[in-house]
C-alpha cells in the first residue's frame, strides 16, 4: 500500500486480557518498528524486525509482549494479561534499511486503553 | 539507550514570531531526524541531518546539526497556526534504531 496501515485504530480490553495489534507495512520496506506513545511523551522503542527475524526486541518491557513478523512483511504485536499501564498509542513503522538517509514512514497508530 | 532531551516542552506564540527548538544529547548520534505530529497520526519526517555543523532548510524552517552530532536545532521563522503541532527530534543509533525526545508542543495562536 501507499502508506503504513494499522488496525484496529482502537482498542478497548478488560485487565487480563489478550490482545493483537496488526501493521501492514510500505511495499518493499524490510525494515519495520513498533513504539509505544503515552500521552505528552516521545515514541518509545519497542522492537525493531529485518526481514522476518527481530533484530532487536530490547525495548520490549517484559515477556507479555511479544511481536511476530513471519512472513518479512505484516506484522503482529501480541500483549497477554494486559494491564491498565499498557494503555497508550502503539505505533508501527517501516523503512528502507539504511534509517539515517530516509527515515520512517510511521502509522496512525493504534489507541490501546486497557479498563 | 542514548538520551536526546527537548526545550522547551510546550511554546504558544503570536502568528509571525520566531523560535528555536532545542534537542540535546551528551552521545553522538550517526542522524538526527526532526518529525512532526498532528493529534491522532503518527510523526511525519521533516528532515533527516547527518553531516556534523549541517544545516537544512524547508520553507520557514531552518533544522542545523551540531559540529559534534551530539545536538540539533529547529528555527521557525515567522510562525503560522498551520505549525501547530508535536515537533519530535530522533537520533539514529549505530543500526536502525531511532531514539526519540519527548517533544515539543508548539501552539501558533493567530
Amino acid at each position: 500500500g501507499a502508506g503504513v496501515s494499522q488496525t484496529p485504530s482502537n482498542k478497548v480490553t478488560e485487565k487480563g486480557k489478550y490482545v493483537e495489534l496488526r501493521c501492514d507495512p510500505i511495499s518493499g520496506h524490510t525494515a519495520l518498528y513498533w513504539y509505544r506513545q503515552s500521552l505528552g511523551q516521545g515514541p518509545e522503542f519497542l522492537i525493531y524486525f529485518q526481514g522476518t527475524g527481530a533484530a532487536d526486541d530490547s525495548g520490549l518491557p517484559n515477556d507479555r509482549f511479544f511481536a511476530v513478523r513471519p512472513e518479512g512483511s505484516v506484522s503482529t504485536l501480541k500483549i497477554q494479561r494486559t494491564e491498565r499501564g499498557d494503555s497508550a498509542v502503539y505505533l508501527c513503522a517501516s523503512s528502507l534499511t539504511v534509517v539515517g538517509d530516509y527515515g520512517y514512514t510511521f502509522g496512525s497508530g493504534t489507541r490501546l486503553t486497557v479498563v | 539507550t542514548q538520551l536526546l532531551e527537548q526545550s522547551p516542552q510546550f511554546l504558544s506564540i503570536q502568528e509571525g514570531e520566531n523560535l528555536t527548538v532545542y534537542c540535546n544529547s551528551s552521545s553522538v548520534f550517526s542522524s538526527l531526524q526532526w518529525y512532526r505530529q498532528e493529534p491522532g497520526e503518527g510523526p511525519v519526517l521533516l528532515v533527516t541531518v547527518v553531516t556534523g555543523g549541517e544545516v537544512k532548510k524547508l520553507k520557514r524552517l531552518t533544522f542545523q546539526f551540531g559540529d559534534a552530532r551530539k545536538d540539533s536545532s529547529l528555527h521557525i521563522t515567522a510562525a503560522q497556526p498551520g505549525d501547530t503541532g508535536l515537533y519530535l527530534c530522533a537520533g539514529a543509533e549505530y543500526g536502525n534504531k531511532l531514539v526519540f525526545g519527548a517533544g515539543t508542543i508548539l501552539r501558533v495562536k493567530s
